[in-house]
């Protein structure tokens, strides 16, 4: 069965930092695209970031460049996400997503950000 | 950025015919394949792959849902409609990077 389980959220000041972790299991990790797609309280569904499966390559939204990072650790199939220079507008639940051929195919149960003074 | 439009809510009867629409700002289709998915989400709860590439039922999807349409225009039927298929449902392309509609909530007439 696979499972995304996701940790690391949080409250947050504005312009702080935070990691998002997302533990992975029942498939090959290493075999699959991964990517965290967000949702803003009582708002839609907005793609943040995706990652190849060799971590290679990443892709970001525009309003995340420069100031989140996407990365993974096939050894310990673990997805990451730095954000950094954190903004009110990045308070949302962040789903750890499977992300084979640009859809999303498994869902995390998702967490948590809150950035506020 | 590919913009998708979905109407804001549906009112349906159980047991009855749900059609929930989704139109795109660009073409969504390459090489015979639509780059068009559908999601299903719950209140409390993590959204749910339903339909892959415009028609194929993903994996422990029921039979009632189905995925229809190419180019930019986009169908997700529900037939007929069981009371735990009441949630919001979200269309998604994949052919540019990632967008998703803003959702329909289908609610119970």
């Amino acid at each position: 069965e696979v499972q995304l389980v996701e940790s690391g959220g949080g409250l947050v000041q504005p312009g702080r930092s935070l990691k998002l972790s997302c533990a992975a299991s029942g498939f090959t990790f290493s075999n699959y695209y991964m990517a965290w797609v967000r949702q803003a309280p009582t708002k839609g569904l907005e793609w943040v970031a995706s990652i190849t499966n060799s971590g290679g390559s990443t892709y970001y939204r525009d309003s995340v460049k420069g100031r989140f990072t996407i990365s993974r650790d096939n050894a310990k199939s673990t997805l990451y996400l730095q954000m950094d220079s954190l903004r009110s507008e990045d308070t949302a639940t962040y789903y750890c997503t499977r992300a084979p051929w640009g859809l999303f195919d498994y869902w995390g149960q998702g967490v948590m950000v809150t950035v506020s003074s | 950025d590919i913009v998708l439009t979905q109407s804001p809510a549906l009112a349906v009867s159980l047991e009855q015919r749900a059609t929930i629409s989704c139109k795109t700002s660009q073409n969504v289709d390459n090489y015979g394949i639509s780059y068009m998915h559908w999601y299903q989400q719950k209140p409390g709860q993590q959204p749910k792959l339903l339909i892959y590439e415009g028609s194929n039922l993903a994996s422990g999807i029921p039979a009632r849902f189905s995925g229809s349409g190419s180019g930019t225009d986009f169908t997700l039927t529900i037939d007929p409609v069981e009371a735990d298929d009441i949630a919001t449902y979200y269309c998604q392309q994949s052919k540019d990077y990632p967008t998703f509609g803003a959702g329909t909530k289908l609610e119970l007439k």
